[in-house]
């Protein structure tokens, strides 16, 4: 089936700056969910986007729709060491998740 | 705690042994899953229950043969399991009407070593 593509793949940040994950979609999306997974942990849902140029907050993480409907994006601004963990995007077809590969962020103190 | 538990939450076996992973949900929820992941490859989605019918199997191979008695348990058999079988498998759940807005409560998952 289609998938969702993530860039990048590995994220270091210097603790205190700005970074942006991607994920892309060769097709048209009803929706987009983000999940973010601590080392050792499990996925936890954060958002879902749904509007075309949707964009929500919370804290430091910002969270875009495109327009078109065929990508996302998280920004996160003053990372902080519990930013670390790997930021999934997942679309959604009726009860059905695909994953993207994940962004796995590094922190740098 | 997200209300979804798994058990066990590490198991060790032999390509010859048979064991079962079980998952429970008290969120009163009417969907369930079965992921897979391992290091090489994204969260692979395995089996979806809905109503504790099968509604999805993704090309699993047929060593892994899922369960599911009632809305709140799943489980997955195991037998005669390769190396590259590995991996964390983790089980999910979700309001299951249907919705495009579902979101996923994941379980801890179970880490699977077969040697």
């Amino acid at each position: 089936g289609q998938q969702v593509m993530q860039i990048p793949q590995y994220q270091h940040v210097q603790e205190g700056e700005d970074f942006t994950t991607y994920c892309n979609s060769s097709t048209t999306l009803s929706n987009i969910q983000w999940y973010k997974q601590r080392p050792g942990g499990h996925p936890v849902f954060l958002i879902q986007l749904v509007k075309s140029g949707e964009v929500k907050k919370q804290k430091r993480l910002t969270f875009q729709f495109g327009e078109a409907k065929k990508n996302s994006s998280l920004h996160i601004t003053a990372t902080q060491t519990t930013d670390v963990g790997t930021y999934f995007c997942a679309k959604a077809a009726g009860n059905k998740l695909t994953f993207g590969g994940g962004t796995r962020v590094l922190v740098k103190p | 705690e997200t209300g979804v538990t798994q058990t066990p939450r590490h198991l060790v076996m032999g390509m010859t042994n048979k064991k079962s992973l079980k998952c429970e949900q008290h969120l009163g929820h009417n969907a369930m899953y079965w992921y897979k992941q391992s290091a090489k490859k994204p969260l692979e989605l395995m089996f979806v229950y809905n109503f504790k019918e099968q509604t999805e199997n993704n090309s699993v191979p047929s060593r892994f043969s899922p369960e599911c008695p009632n809305s709140s348990h799943l489980f997955l058999h195991l037998h005669t399991l390769q190396p590259e079988d590995s991996a964390l498998y983790l089980c999910a759940s979700s309001q299951g009407l249907g919705q495009i807005n579902e979101k996923l409560f994941f379980g801890s998952g179970t880490q699977l070593s077969v040697l």
